[in-house]
């Protein structure tokens, strides 16, 4: 079956320009994580969404970030006005839904961000 | 401070030798620990998923181990080959929530 996609699997844009990273799912999964993943660092959690819960955004960095989830499946992660600090690999992944600490979280293959 | 600690950071052996991955973390209370391979390129795998109460899983070449006493984790990679090549994440959560703490990951390089 399908795993978790994301698009675009690449993207360079200037300083200043705003970013829309697209995750997803796979079918059936409730729960969706997006993750950021730069140089030489581990991933760093940045909004968490659960069914029709509030999603979690404790940690998105700055305002200029920002995530919908509509319909409960489809995931957007916008970067407004991007920084060149803002480049890096942006991961996407699902789980059922079910006792989260106890799920595996299935990843899509990223979204690698450049800023210039 | 990051509370997962892997090391090493690299490591390079030959083709069919064995290597062995650690993993230190201080997170507590504890739930689970996992391994995750993570090839270039590509989104972060899972491995091996171990409770507090589990000393050792296996998947096929894989072996991890952990003694929650110490807060140590290591992945054991037996008659190694090119295929694993990759980054390998340790991840311990704790037992509420949906927080996962991640190590940076050590990145192995098998050549032949």
């Amino acid at each position: 079956g399908a795993g978790v996609s994301q698009s675009p699997s690449n993207k360079v844009t200037e300083k200043g320009k705003d970013v829309e990273l697209r995750c997803d799912p796979i079918s059936g999964h409730t729960a969706l994580y997006w993750y950021r993943q730069s140089l030489g660092q581990g991933l760093e959690f940045l909004i968490y969404f659960q069914g029709n819960s509030a999603p979690d955004k404790s940690g998105l960095p700055s305002d200029r970030f920002s995530a919908e989830r509509t319909g409960g499946s489809v995931s957007t992660l916008t970067i407004q006005r991007t920084q060149q600090e803002d480049s890096a690999v942006y991961l996407c992944a699902s789980s059922l839904g079910g006792l989260a600490v106890q799920e595996t979280q299935y990843f899509g293959p990223g979204t690698r961000l450049l800023v210039l | 401070k990051n509370q997962v600690e892997q090391s090493p950071q690299s490591l390079i052996i030959l083709e069919g030798k064995n290597c062995t991955l650690q993993c230190n973390y201080t997170v507590s209370p504890f739930s689970n620990l996992r391994w995750y391979k993570q090839d270039t390129g590509r989104g972060p795998v899972s491995l091996t998923i171990m409770t507090f109460s589990e000393n050792t899983k296996s998947n096929g070449r894989y072996t991890a181990t952990l003694d929650a006493d110490t807060k140590q984790s290591s992945l054991h990679i037996t008659a190694s080959q090119l295929s694993d090549s990759a980054s390998y994440i340790c991840v311990v959560s704790a037992p509420s929530g949906y927080a996962l703490n991640f190590g940076k990951g050590t990145s192995l390089l098998v050549t032949p």
